[in-house]
Parts: C-alpha cells; structure tokens; sequence
C-alpha cells in the first residue's frame, strides 16, 4: 500500500530549463507536503514544502503546486542547474491525529539530471 | 544553528550481535524521527519520540527500539542484528510537528 508515490524514476532535463517533478497520494488525511533533495549515503536536504490549505509556495528557483482534488502535487525547478542534480522524494504527512505524530511517508523517489 | 548530527557515520556488525546509533537534534528542537533506507523499501519510518516518550512506531519488529534524553538527543538501538537491517539510518528533527531536518545518516553493514 504505496500512500506516495513518484511514478517516474528518473527525468533529464538541459540546464537553464524547466525541471518538473510529480508525485501522486492516495490518502485524503495528508495535509502537509515536502520536499527533499539527496544525494547517496548523505541525509535528506529540505527543499520546499505546502500546507494543504495552499494551492502553490514559491522559493526562489523552486515552486511547489497542489492540486488536492487530483491529489497530485509537482515541483517545479526554475532554471535547471547542473548542481541540482540528485534523487527529489517527496513526503506527506497527516499532522492530525497521535498516531501520526513526526510521520513522514516518502514517495521512491525521481533521480534527476541536469544536462550543462 | 547547527544541524542534525549523527554518530557513527559507518559501521560494520556481524549478524547477531547489537548496535546502537546517536542522534543529537537542532538546539530548540523537541521531536526525534528515525527512518530506515534501503534500496528495496526505500525510506521507512521506525518512530517518533518528543519529550523522551515515544510518540509514534513504524511496522519495525521489536529488535528495533529508540529513546530519548531529557536533553532531546536520541537513540536507536537494534538487536540480533540481520543481513537485512543493513541499510541508513537517518534521523530527523523538528519543531513541533513542521518540517522534519535530516542529519547525515549513518551508514550500517551487517555481515
């Protein structure tokens, strides 16, 4: 039972332009969404994250857009650097409710490429 | 501030024997999460502790336990260790229950 899921595993993209990143949720409880940006053997670093009651947040290159009704959500990174090259993963959480407490559920991640 | 850190960054355990990792939160920070990576599962959460209770468990067998320290630093500990809990173990803190911070992982092989 996969709640998150990033059903492309890898995206290359040529630097300077738009890299898209989708992740899907099955669990109408999520009201809280993240992500993060990791390269092997290192810790997750935070990138960008949105309250269910947002529909986008925006910080600097990177924007995040939810769409609840498709529960969908995508990052948007622009423009592509070739430093941002690493696995994106994305994460929910249902911040409601003690058995969700400090939570996260991650999506397998999407390696991305940027092309100089 | 400074960020999450771990300790050990590597270790290497033979099966059966007993491992515990550290885990020191970002000054401020009350809540504690553990997760487990691995290629094949991905990222798994193992528990959530705040207050040196623990708040919240994953679908882990007992082996895998954690506490907390009244200082909020925290630790894990498996036991009867298998081929299979090689993995990285990441901790994550945070400020009530916003944006979890990750340290660096530490890196377990069992053989």
């Amino acid at each position: 039972d996969q709640q998150v899921k990033q059903n492309s595993p890898s995206l290359s993209v040529q630097e300077g332009r738009i890299s898209i990143l989708n992740c899907d949720y099955t669990n109408s409880m999520f009201d809280y969404f993240l992500w993060y940006k990791k390269y092997p053997a290192e810790g997750p670093t935070f990138l960008i994250s949105i309250s269910s009651i947002k529909d986008k947040n925006e910080d600097g290159r990177f924007t995040v857009f939810l769409n609840k009704s498709a529960k969908h959500l995508s990052l948007h990174i622009v423009p592509s650097q070739p430093g941002d090259s690493a696995v994106y993963f994305c994460a929910a959480s249902a911040r409601k409710g003690s058995s969700n407490t400090g939570k996260l559920i991650f999506g397998q991640g999407t390696t991305l490429q940027v092309k100089p | 501030k400074a960020g999450v850190t771990q300790t050990p960054r590597y270790l290497i355990k033979t099966r059966g024997q007993q491992v515990t990792l550290s885990c020191s939160p970002i000054s401020g920070h009350r809540s504690v999460s553990w997760y487990q990576q691995t290629p094949g599962q991905g990222l798994q959460f193992l528990f959530e502790y705040f207050s040196e209770t623990q708040r919240n468990k994953g679908n882990f067998p007992g082996r895998f336990s954690g506490r907390q320290f009244s200082n909020s630093r925290s630790e894990m500990n498996v036991s009867t260790l298998e081929l299979g809990d090689s993995a990285l173990y990441l901790c994550a803190s945070s400020d009530l229950q916003e944006t979890q911070y990750f340290g660096p992982g530490t890196r377990l092989l069992v053989l």
